[in-house]
């Protein structure tokens, strides 16, 4: 069965700075694919980004990276230059062929200080 | 304006009620799911389905049920026989259920049992 870890149930940053959020993943499938979503204060969860496992290059959106991991199952999440609007939970998740089609962590909470 | 749309935003539930929560989708997408949220638990899924007339247990499907007969519609019933049934649910679909797509998420219904 598949796991998502998240080791950090709080995080602070300042505005304008840099913070990574952790994850760590288990999973004996040779292919799947991990995702960070974002939860603001309204509840609605939004995709930030997504990385596939065969794929070695770190995927970036804008402000947002990750650094893929594939031999340590290490999948964290960067968010440069940090804005007040990504103030948020932020839950990793792990898709395989598995029973369940997509596997959360438990999620940080986010809390960006101006 | 293509999304998910999840109704009531709130709902309160007497002891020994079912109720019904709704999510309907208009993207056109072929598979769709059901989460429940507790505080500091993430994201744990009830049921899915990835075609009309066709739908899996999740991790947590106990004391639930539901339905798929229309391909945009797969509203959740909360049973009596659900021990702890007030949490966030949050419905989701995506394209088809693959594990290459993304999961998009509606805005959530909080449920309250009184």
């Amino acid at each position: 069965a598949q796991t998502v870890t998240q080791s950090q149930p709080e995080m602070s940053v300042q505005e304008a700075e840099t913070v990574t959020l952790s994850c760590t993943y288990d999973t004996s499938e040779n292919n799947y694919y991990l995702f960070w979503y974002k939860q603001p204060p309204s509840r609605q969860m939004i995709l930030v980004i997504r990385q596939e496992a065969y794929k070695q290059q770190n995927a970036t959106e804008n402000r947002f990276s990750v650094n893929f991991q594939k031999a340590a199952k290490s999948f964290s999440l960067k968010i440069s230059d940090s804005q007040l609007g990504d103030t948020a939970m932020y839950f990793c998740a792990s898709s395989s062929s598995g029973n369940t089609p997509l596997v959360f962590g438990k999620g940080t909470r986010l809390s960006v200080i101006a | 304006d293509g999304g998910i749309t999840q109704s009531p935003k709130y709902l309160f539930r007497k002891e020994g009620q079912n109720v019904t929560l709704s999510c309907e989708q208009n993207l056109n997408h072929d598979a769709m799911y059901w989460y429940r949220q507790d505080p500091g638990q993430g994201l744990r899924l009830i049921y899915y389905s990835q075609i009309v007339n066709d739908f899996q247990k999740g991790d947590i499907a106990e004391g639930y049920s539901v339905s798929r007969e229309k391909k945009e519609s797969f509203p959740l019933t909360v049973t009596s026989a659900q021990k702890n049934p007030t949490a966030f649910y949050l419905c989701a679909s995506s394209i088809a259920g693959f594990i290459t797509d993304t999961q998009y998420f509606g805005p959530g219904t909080r449920l309250t049992v009184l």
